[in-house]
């Protein structure tokens, strides 16, 4: 079956430690997205990338990095600069292929990070 | 500033009474609006895409439409399953996706 994962689905963590979310997508998606959910807010972008070896800010970048080196994966690290890094972090993916008004975008299961 | 407001913020519905959730946006150059339904602790699923102002879009019990300012999703006999937060999202020209913060339907039995 073709989809997105996360792992893991629940992470704890210290404070002052880096923690690195992983994403894996099996669709062929050329874009990669990672948002922040926090309770009472819309979902908030903080990287994405639309093509391998390249990605850019988001609205809320600071605090995190990510990478793509890969079509299939886009990790996000969560840095100790990130001043509250507790929160359920959503990654997507979406096609680039066909129709330039296509901009479906489709969503992994969440990682729910929580740091003490 | 492109803006997504949904309302209400909360719903709840006895199963079988028919509503309507509302998504407005302030956006300059709409290039799509995207309904999404989450589930408690899981990811967002995608249901429509709507592209121009009297486009319509149905999936079962649920049928959005879209006017220049606003997009409403209409459930039609709502079932307990039906139960999920609603998200609304926009995109502005060749933009990234903006949401909204969410519509929590209950549907009791």
């Amino acid at each position: 079956d073709g989809g997105i994962t996360q792992s893991p689905k629940y992470l704890f963590r210290k404070e002052g430690q880096n923690v690195t979310l992983s994403c894996e997508q099996n669709l062929n998606h050329d874009a990669m997205y990672w948002y922040r959910q926090d309770p009472g807010q819309g979902l908030r972008l903080i990287y994405y990338s639309q093509i391998v070896n390249d990605f850019q800010k988001g609205d809320i970048a600071e605090g995190y990095s990510v990478s793509r080196e890969k079509k299939e994966s886009f990790p996000l690290t969560v840095t100790s600069a990130q001043k509250n890094p507790t929160a359920f972090y959503l990654c997507a993916s979406r096609s680039g292929q066909g129709s330039a008004l296509t901009y479906e975008q489709y969503f992994g299961p969440g990682t729910r990070l929580t740091v003490t | 500033e492109d803006q997504v407001t949904q309302s209400p913020e909360a719903l709840r519905l006895q199963e079988g009474e028919s509503s309507s959730l509302n998504c407005s946006y302030t956006v300059s150059g709409l290039r799509g609006l995207f309904w999404y339904r989450q589930d408690p602790g899981k990811g967002p699923e995608f249901l429509f895409t709507l592209y121009s102002a009297g486009e319509e879009k149905e999936k079962e019990r649920l049928k959005a439409t879209l006017t220049k300012k606003e997009s409403f999703l209409h459930i039609t006999a709502p079932k307990p399953e039906d139960s999920a937060t609603y998200l609304c999202a926009v995109r502005p020209g060749y933009s990234t996706l903006t949401f909204g913060k969410g519509t929590m339907l209950l549907v009791s039995p």
